[in-house]
């Protein structure tokens, strides 16, 4: 099982938005609607912000959110702020019970 | 309040095989997967299998079948990961992580790993 594809960094303004791709196949992505999204900062663990392609977990602030098309699924970060500067990584399940990770992405608040 | 509190860090020579705890508490131990998910130095997060506490049935990512043993220990609400045959590519961060759906929704606090002759 291959990781999912993300880009290695994105990067926005204060207030503005960013969005990370996160490509797999009809294997993965494309075939459940089960993509999460992790946030992690340096030394922590990660944090579930989005499940079930667009689901948010309560505390999650509605600034994230997530879509897919295809094999290929978003999160998008709107009104950027300073908190949001960490590594972000998708995951999806990949069939029979096991999952699979993407590369991860690195937001950089400019 | 959930909580999943790891074993301390590990040294071990390349060959030799390291076993990480998870204690699980807060909830009903039995009801939820628990995942390992591990991290390079610098690297991304990987899966490598799953646990069910309840019936101890487990799934392990192909990459690392045959070399990594998932088990629990229901009277002390412990889950444990066992990898054998160290290699230096095994140092890692080794989080257990608990799912109520298709989703990872608390992670310990990490085992560090590291794998040196």
């Amino acid at each position: 099982q291959s990781a999912l594809t993300q880009p290695p960094s994105a990067s926005g303004s204060p207030g503005q938005s960013v969005t990370i791709s996160c490509t797999g196949t009809s294997s993965d992505v494309g075939g459940y609607n089960y993509v999460s999204w992790y946030q992690q900062y340096p030394g922590k663990a990660p944090k579930v912000m989005i499940y079930e392609v667009s689901k948010r977990p309560s505390g999650v602030p509605d600034r994230f959110s997530g879509s897919k098309s295809g094999n290929t699924a978003s999160l998008t970060v709107s009104g950027l702020q300073a908190e949001d500067e960490a590594d972000y990584y998708c995951c999806s399940h990949a069939g029979s019970d096991i999952y699979v990770f993407g590369t991860g992405t690195k937001v950089t608040v400019l | 309040q959930v909580q999943l509190v790891q074993s301390g860090a590990e040294v071990k020579k390349p060959g030799a095989s390291v076993k990480v705890s998870c204690k699980a508490s807060g909830y009903t131990f039995t009801g939820y997967y628990m995942h390992w998910v591990r991290q390079a130095p610098g690297q991304g997060l990987e899966w490598m299998g799953w646990v069910h506490p309840n019936s101890g049935s487990t799934k392990y990512a192909q990459k690392f079948q045959g070399r990594v043993t998932m088990t629990r220990d229901t009277s002390i609400s412990t889950v444990y990961m066992e990898l054998s045959s160290l290699r230096s590519d095994d140092t890692a961060v080794y989080y257990c992580a608990m799912s109520s759906s298709p989703r990872f929704d608390y992670w310990g606090q990490g085992t560090l790993v590291t794998v040196s002759a």
